[in-house]
C-alpha cells in the first residue's frame, strides 16, 4: 500500500535552533518527493521537490535530503525563526501515474521565542 | 498573479442548508483539484478536473457533494444538504500540466466550513 509517514508529529522548538523533520513513504516506483509549509488559516506552499537522483538540495535556512533506497526524507531547519512555526507537509505522487499525491499527515513546528 | 482564490473563506451554516464553495484557478492551469482537510484524516483528494472536464471524482464522499467547472476559470463545489461531519476546511488547487507529475500545486487559502 502506497503511504507516507512523517515524524514527529509535532514539535516545539525555540528560537534559533535547528531541528530535522522526517518522512518515511513506501511508494514504488518512486519520481519525486514534495515538501509544502502550511501556515495556521493557509493553504500549504510548496518549500522543494527531490527527484530521485537527488541527495540533498538547500532553499534558504532549509535543507531538504532523500535517501531513496531507504525511501526516507528529512528536512532540516536551521536557525529557526517564529515564522517557521507552521504545518510540514511531505508529498509523493501515487506510484501508479495518476494524477493523485499521497500526502503525509505533516508535522506541526511550533518555534517559541 | 493573484493565485487561486476561494470565497467564502468563512462559512457556517446549518445541517441540512446547500453549502457551495467558489475557486478561481491560477490563469493558464489546465488542472483544478478540490481537497479537504481535517485534523483526523490530514488533506483528502475530492474530485480533480483537467481542462474543466472532471476526471476523478472517486474521492467525493457521496451523492450530497457535487463539482461543477463550467470554464477555465471557474469551479464550484456544492454539498446539498449538508451535516456536521462535513465539517472541514476545503481547498482548492491549481496546477499546469506536467506540474501535476511533480506534485506542484498552488493552493488557495482555503474555505473553512462549519456545520452546526
Amino acid at each position: 500500500k502506497n503511504q507516507v509517514e512523517q515524524s514527529p508529529q509535532s514539535l516545539i522548538i525555540l528560537e534559533g535552533k535547528n531541528c530535522t523533520l522526517q518522512c518515511n513513504y513506501t511508494v514504488s516506483p518512486f519520481s519525486n518527493l514534495r515538501w509544502y509549509k502550511q501556515d495556521t488559516g493557509r493553504g500549504p506552499v510548496s518549500l522543494t521537490i527531490m527527484t530521485f537522483s537527488e541527495n540533498t538540495k538547500s532553499n534558504g535556512r532549509y535543507t531538504a535530503t532523500l535517501d531513496a533506497d531507504t525511501k526516507q526524507s528529512s528536512l532540516h531547519i536551521t536557525a529557526s525563526q517564529l515564522s517557521d512555526s507552521a504545518s510540514y507537509i511531505c508529498v509523493v505522487p501515487n506510484s501508479r501515474g495518476y494524477n493523485k499525491l499521497i500526502f503525509g499527515a505533516g508535522t506541526r513546528l511550533a518555534v517559541h521565542p | 498573479d493573484a493565485g487561486v482564490i476561494q470565497s467564502p473563506r468563512h462559512e457556517v451554516t446549518e445541517m441540512g442548508q446547500e453549502v457551495t464553495l467558489r475557486c478561481k484557478p491560477i490563469s493558464g492551469h489546465d488542472y483544478l483539484f478540490w481537497y479537504r482537510q481535517t485534523m483526523m484524516r490530514g488533506l483528502e483528494l475530492l474530485i480533480y478536473f483537467n481542462n474543466n472536464v472532471p476526471i476523478d471524482d472517486s474521492g467525493m464522499p457521496e451523492d450530497r457533494f457535487s463539482a461543477k467547472m463550467p470554464n477555465a476559470s471557474f469551479s464550484t463545489l456544492k454539498i446539498q444538504p449538508s451535516e456536521p461531519r462535513d465539517s472541514a476546511v476545503y481547498f482548492c488547487a491549481s496546477s499546469l500540466g506536467g506540474g501535476v507529475h511533480t506534485g506542484e500545486l498552488f493552493f488557495g487559502e482555503g474555505s473553512r466550513l462549519t456545520v452546526l
